[in-house]
This record gives C-alpha cells, sequence and structure tokens, in this order.
C-alpha cells in the first residue's frame, strides 16, 4: 500500500530558529499534499494544501509567512516553521493523496513533534 | 457549530465488548466518510471509508452511515486491549480536497 514517510518524527528547537519538516511519498507520486497540527487530546486541524508546482492553498488563521510550504517534487514537500516561538509547539502530520485516487486515498505520515524552548 | 462533531470520551470497556463510536455533521456536501485509528504520538491509520449511506463490514468492524440523519457510526465487535487507540472519524466532499476531522473518541479497552 501507499506510504508517506515524515521527518524527523520528534524535534526540540530554540525560540527564534527555523524547523523543517518532510514528507515524502515512497511508493507513489502524490500531486496533493496536506499539512495538519494536532493539539494534545484535539483532532487534527488542516492547515495548508499544498500542490505540486504551485503555490499552497492555506487554510483561513493560517501564516504562511510562518509556516513555509515547498511541494517541489511529486513525491515530497516540506513545511518550514520560521521563527519558531513554544506557541508553535505542537505535533504535525502530513498527508497525501497518490494522483488520480480518490475515495480512500489520503495516507498519512507519521507526524513530528515540534517543542521549542 | 462545528462541522464534525465527537464525543471526545474518554470511552472504557472490557475486553470482549462491543463499542459504538459516532458522530455527526453539519454540511450536506460531505460525500465519503471514514475512521482512523491513531496511536499515541503517532499518525492516523485508515480503518474503514463508506460512501453510501448504509453499512459496510471489514472483520470485527462495522461502519454505518445515514446521510438523512447526518450520523455515522462504528462499531468494533469483540473489542481487544490492542484496540485502545484514539479514533477519527472524517468526511470529505466529492472534491476529496477537504477532509474534516472529528475530534477523536479516546478508547480503552481493559484487559
Amino acid at each position: 500500500g501507499a506510504v508517506v514517510s515524515q521527518h524527523p518524527s520528534r524535534v526540540i528547537c530554540k525560540s527564534g530558529t527555523s524547523v523543517k519538516i518532510e514528507c515524502r511519498s515512497l511508493d507513489f507520486q502524490a500531486t496533493t499534499m496536506f499539512w495538519y497540527r494536532q493539539f494534545p487530546k484535539q483532532s487534527l486541524m488542516l492547515m495548508a494544501t499544498s500542490n505540486e508546482g504551485s503555490k499552497a492553498t492555506y487554510e483561513q488563521g493560517v501564516e504562511k509567512d510562518k509556516f513555509l510550504i515547498n511541494h517541489a517534487s511529486l513525491t515530497l514537500s516540506t513545511l518550514t516553521v520560521t521563527s519558531a516561538h513554544p506557541e508553535d509547539s505542537s505535533f504535525y502530520i502530513c498527508s497525501a493523496r497518490p494522483g488520480g485516487q480518490g475515495l480512500g486515498g489520503y495516507t498519512f505520515g507519521s507526524g513530528t513533534r515540534l517543542t521549542v524552548v | 457549530q462545528k462541522e464534525v462533531e465527537q464525543d471526545p470520551g474518554p470511552l472504557s470497556v472490557p475486553e470482549g465488548a462491543i463499542v459504538s463510536l459516532n458522530c455527526t455533521y453539519s454540511n450536506s456536501a460531505f460525500q465519503y466518510f471514514m475512521w482512523y485509528r491513531q496511536y499515541s504520538r503517532k499518525g492516523p491509520e485508515l480503518l474503514m471509508y463508506t460512501y453510501s449511506s448504509g453499512n459496510k463490514e471489514d472483520g470485527r468492524f462495522t461502519a454505518q452511515v445515514d446521510k438523512s440523519s447526518k450520523y455515522i457510526s462504528l462499531f468494533i465487535r469483540d473489542s481487544q486491549p490492542s484496540d485502545s487507540a484514539t479514533y477519527l472519524c472524517a468526511m470529505t466532499s466529492q472534491n476529496n480536497n477537504d477532509m474534516r476531522f472529528g475530534a477523536g473518541t479516546r478508547l480503552t479497552v481493559k484487559p
């Protein structure tokens, strides 16, 4: 089945630094990838939709200059948290949908736990 | 009102019990319905997906959709301790680009 690899699984960084999270589709091409954020005991909140070769679409309230998304190839999307602050500490998860698939095509990465100190 | 409502629990049952998890939604554009299982600090894993109203069975899991009531359910038969996890309902419209999740229900199955 489709596999999405997400790295790193855990990162601790100092306030003011930037952190890059990678999401790779290992055995399929992903024309669309999605980035979610999840706070403890809460549901996944869609942050942005990333499309290969074009600008990401951000959900309302998500700062595009703070959460930079790049989808430069059909197998890789990156989320960079710029000038991270403690309130950015959260669990970030990506998902991908193989090109051409419809229902049931979402596969999730294993998530990245970001802690900003 | 949230688009998708799901009781966060927690829900605790003894091993072997039948578990019923539910979600309601308000957006009639939602056409595809999914249930995900998420273990602690892991990404969600797809369990079931359905499109039409009715039941879909897969092993010990049964997904039920009632579009007229905007209500979906997941039943787990003969629950096992390994079923202990958070269960999230999710749904999307026809374009399949706007998935929305419920809050997730934390389930514990006690041996």
